[in-house]
């Protein structure tokens, strides 16, 4: 089934390990997105990618990075986690930059930074 | 105050009730989204709007541009419809997301 995968679909983490969180779509989108999605808070935009080989920050982008090396794959890294990263994490993406043009999300992936 | 509000927070209905969730937003936007999120954690796109009304089996979505304001309706509802509906401004430079609205139909 065409779609986004993320992995693993949940994690639990010490502080100060790093971690990365993959994600990847077989549809062949431009646009690829990371979420962090928080009680009370709504989903917020960490990290995207308008195309292979371009990021950009987010909302909240600090303690993460991302790269693009194609356009399938869009892994998501905590250098060094922090109790506050505990969140669930949905990786997004659309055929082309921008919401507007439609858009799929992954099924999430449950982090518990201890 | 949030660039986008959605009321209720919580929803609780007997099943068959006409249920509405609204949105309100306080910025342009080129479309607006409306997303469900089931108690499995995944989200599905449910609809975007410019302008008007859009119809997708018992769901309905409506829009007035010149109040800012939205809202999806959900007739003859069902247990199965119980999820947290997410709506969501498209400003074509980011997608800003109101809190969601947690809807529970009991049967």
């Amino acid at each position: 089934t065409a779609g986004i995968t993320q992995a693993p679909t949940s994690q639990i983490l010490a502080a100060g390990r790093s971690m990365t969180l993959r994600c990847t779509q077989d549809m062949r989108h431009n646009a690829m997105y990371w979420y962090r999605q928080d009680l009370g808070l709504g989903l917020r935009l960490i990290h995207y990618s308008n195309t292979a080989g371009t990021t950009g920050k987010g909302e909240v982008p600090d303690g993460y990075s991302v790269s693009r090396a194609n356009t399938d794959d869009f892994p998501l890294t905590l250098a060094s986690a922090v109790p506050s990263q505990t969140s669930v994490y949905f990786c997004a993406s659309s055929p082309a930059g921008g919401f507007g043009y439609g858009y799929t999300f992954g099924s999430g992936t449950r982090l518990t930074v201890v | 105050k949030n660039e986008v509000e959605q009321s209720p927070q919580n929803l609780t209905a007997q099943e068959g009730e006409f249920i509405t969730i609204n949105c309100s937003y306080s910025v342009g936007i080129s479309a607006l989204h409306w997303l469900q999120q089931h108690p499995g954690g995944g989200i599905v796109s449910l609809f975007m709007l410019s302008s008007g009304k859009k119809k997708h089996g018992r769901l309905i979505a409506t829009i007035n541009i010149q109040e800012k304001h939205s809202s999806l309706h959900i007739t003859a509802s069902h247990p199965r419809d119980s999820a947290v509906y997410i709506c969501a401004a498209d400003r074509d430079d980011k997608i800003i997301f109101g809190k969601g609205t947690r809807l529970h139909i009991l049967p």
